[in-house]
């Protein structure tokens, strides 16, 4: 697609139940990218995707959290057993190998109730 | 520690004024510096960016910033801002060697007074 698409747009769930957001990258683009962004809070890196390299999950908050890349194209990340502290919107982000610009999704607005 | 700074939470200013955005860092070396817009509903966009040269960069939407070095500060200006930059503005610090690790300011409420 023209831009990153993520889904679902938005999300409520109860405490404890896991959920999945998806994330479909730029066509072309090797590089993906997951942050967090809580209510009046900076963006919080989780996970970066690149190529078919390891990722680096050096911002994952718990064992929690876990994401995957299939294909190298499309992305899901993962949160078992939902907290209320989980709530907050989820943005995905993808760019070409090298390049220092990063294009973003309209985000995934998770709810814990 | 890398930091990124925007001091002010929100800023209302009236449609056809002047506008500045201000953006502090902390960074050893010269960074990638960055500003994104997030206007509600949308996802982040890229306004502008500089990497090196020209410290006073354009970006879309009529917008520019100044990378200042001696006040480590990149803010961000508009001479004259109209409703639909009523948004909320962010600052980034990059490193050189590692994109993805973006530092983010929380941050800054553009309110737009009619």
């Amino acid at each position: 697609g023209a831009g990153v698409s993520q889904s679902p747009s938005n999300k409520v769930t109860e405490k404890g139940k896991d959920v999945e957001l998806r994330c479909d990258p730029i066509s072309g683009h090797t590089a993906l990218y997951w942050y967090r962004q809580s209510l009046g809070q900076g963006l919080e890196f989780l996970i970066y995707f690149q190529g078919n390299s390891a990722p680096d999950k050096s911002g994952l908050p718990s064992d929690r959290f876990s994401a995957e890349r299939t294909g190298g194209s499309v992305s899901t990340l993962t949160i078992q057993r939902t907290q209320q502290e989980d709530s907050a919107v989820y943005l995905c982000a993808s760019s070409q190998q090298g390049a220092s610009t990063i294009y973003f999704g309209e985000g995934s607005w998770l709810t814990v109730v | 520690a890398q930091s990124v700074t925007q001091p002010d939470i929100h800023i209302t200013v009236s449609e056809g004024a002047s506008l500045e955005l201000r953006c502090n860092y902390s960074y050893g070396a010269t960074p990638y510096l960055f500003w994104y817009v997030q206007s509600p509903g949308q996802g982040l966009q890229l306004l502008l960016k500089y990497f090196s040269g020209d410290t006073l960069v354009q970006g879309i939407k009529g917008f520019e910033a100044e990378f200042k070095r001696s006040q480590s500060s990149f803010n961000l200006r508009k001479p004259s801002v109209h409703w639909s930059d009523a948004a909320e503005y962010f600052c980034a610090v990059g490193r050189m060697d590692s994109n993805y690790q973006l530092i983010w300011g929380a941050g800054t409420k553009l309110i737009i007074k009619p």
